[in-house]
């Protein structure tokens, strides 16, 4: 069974540090990872989607890196600000099988705060 | 809409009452998804739709959870005789088309309170 590890559960930092969140998986047979965005009260917003073929995805101040073979991926935030604060979630999708099996597993989360 | 859409927002339920959560995806999207999310924790598979098709429901926690999607759009999640360990937030998303690698698209959540 896949587990999804996101460390650490909580970050403080101030405004304008560099940062990075951490997620691992266990098992490698990934078909894609995202990482998403929660504000307290709110739905999940989607940030970067990478397919297990790319190592990579960059939006803005955002970067986002996939080792599959190792099940690591980094959030890289850039010059962070204070409207960065929330919590901040991985989840991978893994490949087709005789099941439907499409569906994401979550870590469980890591909660930004970022202080002016 | 422009986005999945989810009602009620909120939801306090008694203990053994029924209650139904209702959910809006995207436009055409042909997937959909239940999750439960409990607080402080990840997001949790609950069910899984392609259009009308529930092709999955291994995540769902007991006989008292029933999803439907009877005309390949909208969907209702139905918990049966609430319990208190049910309350949290259920989030419905959809995704375009039945390829796994699409962006899949979240609602606001259902807030739920059994009390």
């Amino acid at each position: 069974k896949q587990e999804v590890t996101q460390i650490p559960a909580a970050l403080s930092v101030p405004e304008g540090e560099n940062l990075v969140l951490n997620c691992s998986f266990t098992d490698s047979a990934i078909y894609n990872l995202q990482w998403f965005r929660q504000d307290p009260g709110k739905g999940l917003t989607s940030l970067l989607l990478i397919q297990s073929s790319q190592r990579e995805q960059t939006s803005g101040r955002l970067n986002a890196s996939l080792d599959k073979s190792s099940g690591r991926s980094t959030l890289y935030i850039a010059a962070s600000q204070p409207g960065d604060s929330a919590t901040y979630l991985c989840a991978v999708r893994p490949l087709i099988s005789s099941g439907s099996a499409r569906q994401l597993t979550f870590g469980s989360g890591t909660q930004l705060t970022v202080l002016p | 809409g422009a986005g999945v859409s989810q009602s009620p927002r909120y939801k306090v339920a008694k203990r053994g009452q029924d209650v139904a959560l209702r959910c809006d995806p995207i436009s055409g999207h042909v997937s959909l998804f239940w999750y439960q999310q409990a607080l402080g924790q990840g997001p949790e598979f609950l069910t899984y739709f392609q259009n009308e098709a529930q092709l999955d429901k291994s995540g769902l926690p007991s006989d008292r959870f029933f999803a439907e999607r009877p005309e390949g759009s909208v969907s209702t999640l139905k918990i049966q005789r609430t319990q208190q360990e049910d309350s949290a937030v259920y989030l419905c998303a959809s995704s375009l088309d039945r390829v796994a690698g699409n962006t899949i698209y979240f609602g606001e959540g259902s807030w739920l309170t059994v009390v």
